[in-house]
């Protein structure tokens, strides 16, 4: 298996740009997770789906963030408008049921 | 009080002795708890898991576990300078909807050799 994918690997973007993150979990896995993970906060979860529906996105800093899962092979993290304060490395995890969690190799964003 | 706190280190130990990590949470109803661990610049990776008090054995690793003290452990025997990394505490409440899972901030271990 191929683990988790996630696209792009770094992503530079000016303040205000919207910026689209992408995770593909391993298959068969039912729960997808996304966090972020500053020096400051540490790794924080911001959402997670099961079986492609929301159940949890209390973590969502604000509006600016929303997160799709269309299929259970494909989730998206957009960022709109991006700030700077956004800045961070953010991750994707799948799990199956509600055990051990792989991580994808993470998105590192800067943004100016 | 943060849910899961973690001494943040750096921890410094030298190759061949035991590395001892800590963790402590504040949700009594958690029920699975995780170390990863994850080298600079990469993703976590899972050490261990344990549901039930006491320890468990896994190689170098061992994970102690007293949800009466709210306390999970991480012991590295032999440690090696491959050892040095960030490690994360990980405690998980619930399932299906009622899924919680929070991370502490973690711990930096530096092994010298």
């Amino acid at each position: 298996d191929a683990g988790v994918i996630q696209s792009p690997r770094h992503e530079v973007t000016e303040m205000g740009q919207e910026v689209t993150l992408r995770c593909k979990p391993i298959s068969g896995h039912d729960y997808l997770f996304w966090y972020r993970q500053t020096m400051m906060r540490g790794l924080e979860l911001l959402i997670y789906f099961n079986n492609n529906v929301p159940i949890d996105d209390s973590g969502m800093p604000e509006d600016r963030f929303s997160a799709k899962m269309p299929n259970a092979s494909f989730s998206t993290l957009k960022i709109q408008p991006s700030e700077p304060r956004d800045s961070a490395v953010y991750f994707c995890a799948s799990s199956r049921l509600t055990d051990t969690q792989y991580f994808g190799p993470g998105t590192r964003l800067t943004v100016l | 009080q943060k849910e899961v706190e973690q001494n943040s280190g750096p921890l410094s130990v030298p190759e061949g002795a035991i590395a001892s990590l800590n963790c402590t949470y504040s949700d009594r109803g958690s029920q699975s708890f995780f170390w990863y661990r994850q080298y600079s610049g990469k993703s976590p990776e899972l050490i261990m898991f344990i549901y039930s008090n006491g320890d468990k054995e896994d190689g170098r690793f061992t994970a102690q576990l007293n949800k009466a003290s709210q306390y999970v452990s991480l012991l590295i025997r032999d440690s090696q300078p491959s050892d040095s990394a960030t490690y994360l505490c990980a405690v998980i409440r619930g399932g299906g909807s009622n899924y919680k899972l929070t991370f502490g901030k973690g711990t930096l271990l530096t092994v010298n050799p």
